[in-house]
């Protein structure tokens, strides 16, 4: 069965602290490893996908890397507008019915403060 | 701006009544996703449709949940009768698929289900 962990479940950070948050999947056939953010009373907002091991990815302060069992999501210098609970997913590599299913990490929740 | 759109964003309904929750997929994308977040269980999926045929409703409780798209512009998800314990955020998403290509999947708000 696909599984997804995400660590830690919560990060408090100062403003312009850097720190990272993991994301440790198990899938028989990797096709892609996503990445969201979603904020309170919000749905999750895409941010990255990820397809093969040593893909890197940045988009502002934020940077994503895949390895063959996990994924981190890096925070540079983060403001408190990055505050948000952070998603990952996994996608199955299997046609039918699988296809396109994501499964979800239970999210890390990030706090940061000015 | 290109969005997922779903209708209501809150519903309070009694114990036994029928809920009607809706979705309005980005135009041009074949795919929709239903999922259910908790604070238990987080975001598990319920029902997934492509080119409006369902492909894998694993997820959905099937004697109370059911799940349609009656035309490309519409997808619903129906809980009858619903239960207290189905209280959650019930999120819809939709992306595109053609063969080995695929795009992520976009989030609706979602519709915030009490059932008391």
């Amino acid at each position: 069965e696909d599984q997804v962990t995400q660590s830690p479940e919560a990060l408090r950070l100062q403003e312009g602290e850097s720190s990272s948050l993991n994301c440790s999947y198990t899938v028989s056939g990797l096709r892609g490893l996503f990445w969201y953010r979603q904020d309170p009373g919000k749905g999750p907002e895409f941010l990255f996908t990820l397809y093969s091991a040593g893909e890197e990815k940045e988009k502002e302060r934020l940077k994503a890397t895949l390895t063959k069992k996990e994924s981190f999501l890096h925070i540079t210098a983060p403001k408190p507008e990055d505050s948000a609970t952070y998603l990952c997913a996994v996608q199955k590599a299997v046609r039918g019915t699988s296809y396109g299913k994501l499964t979800f990490g239970q999210g890390t929740i990030l706090t940061v403060h000015p | 701006d290109a969005r997922v759109t779903q209708t209501p964003r809150h519903k309070v309904t009694e114990m036994g009544q029928e809920v009607t929750m809706r979705c309005q997929p980005i135009l041009g994308h074949n795919t929709v996703f239903w999922y259910r977040q908790t604070m238990m269980q987080g975001l598990e999926l319920l029902a997934y449709f492509r080119n409006r045929a369902p492909l894998d409703d694993s997820g959905m409780p099937k004697d109370r949940f059911s799940a349609e798209m009656p035309d490309a512009t519409l997808a619903t998800l129906k809980i009858q009768p619903s239960e207290p314990r189905d209280s959650a955020v019930y999120f819809c998403a939709s992306g595109s698929t053609g063969g080995e290509e695929n795009t992520e999947a976009f989030f609706g708000q979602g519709t915030r289900l009490t059932v008391v």
